[in-house]
């Protein structure tokens, strides 16, 4: 159980042009998901906190208008890259968090490859 | 506010060696405590977690033990396996949902 999906797995695109990201949790209803930013060799970068039916809580230094959240249903949210450039090439990974009575705990998409030529 | 110190990598062992990986944090209150893996190209995966202090957390032959008094949480396995090569990462989270997130060390594995 507990089994979080992203999709695309890996995406090639062109500057300029705009790329979304899907995160779903695929047996379990998720209010809250992550998006995180890893760069070659780094660890994870906590980019946003989704919540459902509300506004993204962005971390500092996170342009929300480049990178776009949405959380429309309990078991999906989507990331969407603006105007990617160059620089926006990284891995993004998602994470969905569960909490019952006597656990909490996030649990991670295989995560997206972009790549903006 | 919160973090997580890792010894940085890589750490490059012949297989069966004995596997210590350092991990020390500072927190408030009593955090929760985790080591996820990361396979090359790959997500993170949950390896062990202890939410109190003594706790031991084990899995898959890795095993690390909940130090209050010296903020540890050391990830242990008594004979590495090719396969066991990856990078661990060491977190925790402080009763909310959001992790913080240790730099990360990569481990090598040879036969």
């Amino acid at each position: 159980g507990a089994v979080v999906s992203q999709h695309p797995s890996w995406v090639i695109c062109k500057s300029g042009t705009s790329v979304k990201i899907e995160c779903r949790s695929l047996d379990f209803q998720a209010t809250t998901m992550f998006w995180y930013r890893q760069f070659p060799k780094q660890s994870l970068m906590l980019m946003a906190t989704s919540n459902e039916g509300s506004k993204a809580t962005y971390e500092q230094g996170v342009e929300k208008d480049k990178f776009l959240i949405n959380h429309a249903s309990l078991t999906l949210s989507t990331l969407t890259v603006t105007s990617a450039h160059p620089e926006d090439s990284s891995f993004y990974i998602c994470s969905a968090y569960l909490a019952g009575e006597s656990y909490n705990e996030q649990f991670f998409g295989p995560g997206t490859r972009l790549t903006v030529l | 506010g919160d973090s997580v110190t890792q010894m940085e990598g890589p750490v490059t062992l012949s297989e069966e060696a004995f596997l210590t990986i350092n991990c020390t944090y500072t927190a408030t209150g009593y955090p929760s405590l985790f080591w996820y893996v990361q396979y090359p190209g790959e997500g993170l995966q949950l390896l062990l977690k202890a939410t109190k202090a003594d706790d031991k957390g084990s899995n898959k032959g890795f095993e690390a033990t909940y130090r209050k008094e010296t903020t540890s949480f050391h990830l242990e396995k008594g004979s590495v396996q090719v396969s066991d090569s990856a990078v661990y990462f060491c977190a925790l989270t402080s009763g909310y949902s959001t992790l913080t997130f240790g730099k990360g060390t990569m481990l090598l594995v040879s036969p």
